[in-house]
């Protein structure tokens, strides 16, 4: 089945800087690679997704990059804000079928 | 976004005891809903996939005498965690899917308490 790993565990940086999360996923015909932010006791939140078809996609400040040959992608967050902190999960998913990163905890000093 | 509802939010019994965590599709008809179980300071782990009029497929290591997953209409599934005990005590969510793609909505989770 898939594994998808998560990296770094902990992220912290300060107000105004980048923040850069990175996932490696296992299952080449993984289609669909969604990000959430959860704040605690909360349901995740899709805050950006990509497809397999498509390499970068921007939000805003958001931005996730895909490299399917290298099966993996990343999230990126320009001009980070303090209530940008909190975990971030990266999932990839095929035919309904979605697994979850294990998190990576984002903090945003002031 | 499409909605999706859980209930109750929060509940706490005793150990031994049955207890039922609804969720609902509130603007769509979800042919797939998802169960998820999240520990503290953990990542969500899937725990059963259940389709619309047919049984659950549960993942490996989630016993499904214990907990009882019934989806009979397109906008409802239900989790019945049978015989609670203090190690069940973790945060539930739901997803719906079956709209575009592979994309979930997700319920606001059950906080479950077995005391």
């Amino acid at each position: 089945g898939e594994n998808v790993e998560q990296h770094p565990s902990t992220l912290s940086v300060q107000e105004g800087d980048s923040a850069v999360i990175k996932c490696t996923y296992s299952d080449s015909a993984s289609n669909y690679f969604p990000w959430y932010k959860q704040e605690l006791g909360k349901r995740p939140q899709l805050i950006i997704d990509i497809r397999s078809n498509v390499g970068e996609k921007k939000d805003q400040r958001i931005a996730v990059t895909l490299n399917k040959t290298a099966k993996h992608f990343s999230l990126h967050i320009t001009e980070t804000q303090p209530e940008d902190s909190a975990v971030y999960f990266c999932a990839a998913s095929r035919n309904n079928d979605m697994r979850f990163g294990a998190g990576t905890r984002l903090t945003v000093k002031p | 976004g499409a909605v999706v509802s859980q209930h109750p939010s929060w509940v706490i019994c005793k150990s031994g005891t049955s207890v039922k965590i609804e969720c609902r599709s509130l603007d769509f008809q979800a042919t797939t809903m998802f169960w998820y179980r999240q520990f503290p300071k953990q990542s969500l782990m899937l725990m059963a996939t259940s389709n619309e009029g047919s049984k659950a497929t549960y993942e490996q290591g989630v016993e499904k005498d214990k907990f009882l997953i019934n989806h009979a209409s397109l906008t409802l599934s239900t989790l019945t965690v049978t015989s609670a005990h203090p190690e069940d005590s973790s945060f539930y969510i739901c997803s719906a899917g079956g709209l575009a793609g592979d994309e979930q909505f997700f319920g606001p989770g059950t906080r479950l308490t077995v005391l």
